[in-house]
């Protein structure tokens, strides 16, 4: 099993809304990350997890709060988000000493 | 972050090779130089990497440059299924423990012309 799954698909959120996005990997990949991308731009990293820890966080404002439950899960909680924050959101998992990213499909966010 | 420089488009005609050029003059020793593609509205697709020494794969081939400060990715036939936004990517691993960082250059828009 080779895939990155995120869910939900689409989301549509108001600013006052508290909402989720999930993300799960079952190739033993000990770290996650997740990236935000606008529209005709690169992905952004936001945060890595390694060990289900979190190792790097690129000074990304605290309405958005990543959690890591198991090495197979991956969570990004959203609360009181901006319209600017409307994106493309993407979870990817790799193993921890190089090779490759993969990517899930990504939740596509939109903030009213 | 590690920069990467990228045309912003190109063209190739189908049935022939691409060549697709990435800068990266503030590479580091250890970092690896990464290639995704992107299809739209998918997530980015690994194509391939290399640290030093040219790599093939059965989907592009990766030439490196000896100073390390550029790569060229290397598609042999291109086709219309290869027509995405090409990025380079250097990887750098912090810490053994800490995971890896991938900063995405601003990518190659790559229009494959039947």
């Amino acid at each position: 099993d080779t895939e990155v799954t995120q869910t939900p698909k689409h989301l549509v959120m108001g600013m006052t809304n508290k909402k989720s996005l999930k993300c799960e990997q079952h190739m033993g990949h000990r770290a996650m990350y997740w990236y935000k991308q606008k529209a005709k731009k690169p992905p952004e990293l936001m945060f890595v997890y390694s060990y289900e820890k979190l190792s790097i966080n690129e000074s990304v404002p605290s309405r958005f709060s990543p959690e890591c439950p198991n090495s197979s899960l991956l969570n990004l909680h959203l609360h009181a988000l901006q319209p600017e924050d409307s994106a493309l959101y993407l979870c990817a998992s790799s193993q921890l000493m190089g090779g490759e990213l993969f990517f899930g499909e990504g939740s596509r966010l939109t903030v009213l | 972050d590690a920069k990467t420089t990228q045309p912003n488009s190109m063209e190739s005609n189908e049935e022939e090779p691409v060549h697709l050029p990435c800068n990266h003059s503030t590479i580091s020793g250890t970092d690896y130089i990464h290639w995704y593609r992107q299809l739209p509205s998918q997530g980015p697709e690994y194509v391939i990497h290399g640290l030093t020494s040219n790599v093939n794969n059965r989907m592009a081939s990766l030439a490196i440059a000896e100073d390390r400060k550029s790569s060229t990715l290397i598609l042999h036939r291109a086709t219309l299924r290869d027509a995405a936004v090409y990025y380079c990517i250097l990887m750098r691993m912090i810490h053994t423990n800490t995971g890896n960082q991938f900063y995405f250059g601003t990518g190659t828009s790559l229009t494959v012309i039947p």
